[in-house]
């Protein structure tokens, strides 16, 4: 069946460590997005891409980084220059049909 | 004004109960609008889209309405499963990008 595989599901990262958040989709999707999530709110958008080796900044894009090498994968960096990293990351992918999201990875800084 | 504008809630309704959620909009050239349900600690699935001229699916009902910037969702006879987040959602333009509400949460008691 095709969807959108996030991993890990949760994630422990040490002050000043780097992360990557993996989100590989087999639905064939040309655009793919990051969002965050913190409790009691809504998703904001960290990156997007439309195409291959094309990617934008979306609303918090501090502190992250994002590649777009293979049309499948869109992995997320949580750098240690997020101040706050402690969230629920959402990875989704889109065509003209609609949207799907990945079931998160949740990310918590020890 | 926010983006995308939402009643937090708490509702806290019995079974059975009929509740309606509002979502206002900023962006007049916004051109998809949706609800998704969020349940705790798990990723947005795709409520329902909703259409110009409204729309039904079972107990839920959405509407738009254009001119005063706003979508609602209706949901009659209330049941326990109903119990969950729900996140309207705007598609920002050509680009796709979507913006989230931060969610109304509903509370189905016994």
């Amino acid at each position: 069946d095709g969807g959108i595989t996030q991993s890990p599901k949760y994630l422990f990262r040490k002050e000043g460590q780097n992360v990557t958040l993996s989100c590989e989709q087999n639905l064939n999707h040309d655009a793919m997005y990051w969002y965050r999530q913190d409790p009691g709110q809504g998703l904001r958008l960290i990156y997007y891409s439309q195409i291959v080796n094309d990617f934008q900044k979306g609303d918090i894009a501090e502190g992250y980084s994002v590649s777009r090498e293979k049309k499948e994968s869109f992995p997320l960096t949580v750098t240690s220059a997020q101040k706050n990293p402690t969230a629920f990351y959402l990875c989704a992918s889109s065509s003209p049909d609609g949207y799907t999201f990945g079931s998160g990875t949740r990310l918590t800084v020890v | 004004r926010k983006e995308v504008e939402q009643d937090p809630g708490p509702f806290n309704v019995p079974e059975g109960a009929t509740v309606a959620f509002n979502c206002t909009y900023s962006n007049s050239a916004s051109q998809s609008f949706f609800w998704y349900r969020q349940d705790c600690r798990k990723e947005p699935k795709l409520l329902m889209s909703v259409y110009s001229s409204g729309n039904e699916d079972g107990r839920f009902t959405a509407q738009l309405n254009r001119a005063s910037q706003y979508i609602s969702l209706l949901i009659r006879d209330s049941k326990l499963s109903d119990s969950a987040t729900y996140l309207c959602v705007v598609n920002w333009g050509a680009k796709g990008k979507l913006i989230f509400g931060q969610g109304t949460t509903l509370q189905v008691k016994p």
